[in-house]
């Protein structure tokens, strides 16, 4: 069974920066595109990242374009997603989700179960 | 950037009866288009993608339609499982892919 499990939340200050990592399993990862999701508290489904299963391609909502950096690492299974310049609007659970395809230009088919990012002084 | 809007926001409907849930797409999507569920405190779940073609596991009561930029969630005999938030989205052309604002269905 396919599974994704996201961790690095935390609580940090206006300004900084934090890495998020999620961990895949039960499926060839290297083969698929991923993506980030977030949704802050009470709100919706926010777009936030994507990135390519060869890690070639990448892409970004405009409200994190330029503070944040999707990567991969195929030979650990695992996403990650560079937080900066990280602002009050920024707080919000962020999951991952695996791709249909490699190209990370199709629907989410496997969700995490998300890891929450809290942004306060 | 491609808008989703959905509509309702709130729906009130009994178990057992049909609840209709919409999607409008600001330009065309094709068939590019998933709606998720999502229970609180849970991840969301794939229900419907390619407009109409459900996700493996998914009830047949759960369809999915379009009409252009017009898309239709229908759940035909609402179960008590089914009262969460459900939520569009397209993927049309390449990421960042828009959602909807979300339908909360809620028990009348």
């Amino acid at each position: 069974e396919a599974q994704l499990v996201e961790s690095g939340g935390g609580l940090v200050q206006p300004g900084g920066s934090l890495r998020l990592s999620c961990v895949a399993s039960g499926f060839t990862f290297s083969s698929y595109g991923m993506h980030w999701v977030r949704q802050a508290p009470g709100k919706g489904l926010e777009y936030v990242s994507a990135i390519s299963s060869n890690g070639g391609s990448t892409y970004y909502a405009n409200s994190v374009k330029g503070r944040f950096t999707i990567s991969r690492d195929n030979t650990k299974k695992t996403l990650y997603l560079e937080m900066g310049s990280l602002r009050a609007d920024d707080l919000a659970v962020y999951y991952c989700a695996k791709d249909l395809t490699g190209n990370a230009n199709y629907y989410m088919d496997v969700w995490g179960k998300g890891t929450t990012v809290t942004v306060s002084s | 950037e491609i808008v989703m809007t959905q509509s309702p926001a709130t729906l009130s409907v009994s178990p057992g009866e049909r609840a209709t849930l919409s999607c409008r797409a600001s330009q065309s999507v094709g068939s590019n288009l998933a709606w998720y569920q999502q229970k609180p405190g849970q991840a969301p779940r794939l229900l419907i993608y390619g407009a109409s073609t459900r996700a493996t596991g998914i009830p047949a009561r759960f369809s999915g339609s379009a009409s252009g930029t017009e898309f239709t969630l229908i759940i035909s005999s609402l179960q008590s499982e089914d009262f969460a938030v459900y939520y569009c989205q397209h993927y049309n052309g390449w990421p960042p892919y828009s959602f909807g604002q979300g339908t909360k269905l809620e028990i009348k």
